[in-house]
């Protein structure tokens, strides 16, 4: 079983709409989770990290932890099309020797 | 100019050779990653390294070495045994546990 999963997408929304992705994973010993947005062809780069139980917030984006659930997700407000890229989840886990683990990603796409 | 330097940018490799990609951080992290990307997929990790002179397997580290002699450099050598070399190469550095990964301009490889 995987440790991150994440819905592969693509997932269409309109541009001004609020895009949610979500990611759920396994093991409880959860540290701290990251989503990095991931352009075609190019290097992941950090758009939030959250370590604790409930929302950060850090201009259009939101992300939201739920530990008991086991889910973390990412909201982005007021959709842009250049927001349109591959948002991959990661955590670190105690289990997993705190390495970095990645889901597959889900692909937005923001349409005009 | 601090980062993650990632060499060659495009690499193309004969059936039956062995090739070795550059990963050089300056950010004095101590952890130290290589994914492999497929078109369309999330990450997979290959190799982690978090002190010097010590490494771990990932998930698909067959066919793969790598080496820790240095704290800034973590090569990764794609041997003759990887059947199907042929991805998108990523390094990754991490200051210590639990905190985001920061990424190389990657490296990609073909096989010809």
């Amino acid at each position: 079983q995987k440790e991150v999963e994440q819905n592969s997408g693509p997932l269409s929304v309109p541009e001004g709409a609020i895009a949610s992705l979500n990611c759920t994973y396994s093991d409880r010993g959860s540290q701290s989770f990251f989503w990095y947005r991931q352009y075609s062809g190019k290097s992941p780069e950090l758009i939030m990290f959250i370590y604790s139980n409930g929302d950060k917030e850090d201009g259009r984006f939101t992300a939201q932890l739920n530990k008991a659930s086991q889910y973390v997700s990412l909201l982005i407000r007021d959709s842009q099309p250049s927001d349109s890229a591959t948002y991959l989840c990661a955590g670190a886990f105690t289990g997993g020797g705190n390495k970095l683990t990645f889901g597959t990603g889900t692909q937005l796409k923001v349409e005009l | 100019d601090g980062g993650i330097t990632q060499s060659p940018k495009y690499l193309f490799r004969k059936e039956g050779q062995n090739v070795t990609l550059s990963c050089e951080q300056n950010l004095n992290h101590d952890a130290m990653y290589w994914y492999r990307q497929d078109p369309g997929q999330g990450l997979r990790l290959i190799y982690y390294s978090q002190i010097v002179n010590d490494f771990q397997k990932g998930d698909i580290a067959e066919g793969y070495s790598v080496s820790r002699e240095k704290k800034e450099s973590f090569p990764l050598t794609v041997t003759s045994a990887q059947k199907n070399p042929t991805a998108f190469y990523l390094c990754a550095t991490q200051d210590r546990l639990n905190t985001e990964a920061f990424f190389g301009q990657g490296t990609r490889l073909t096989v010809v």
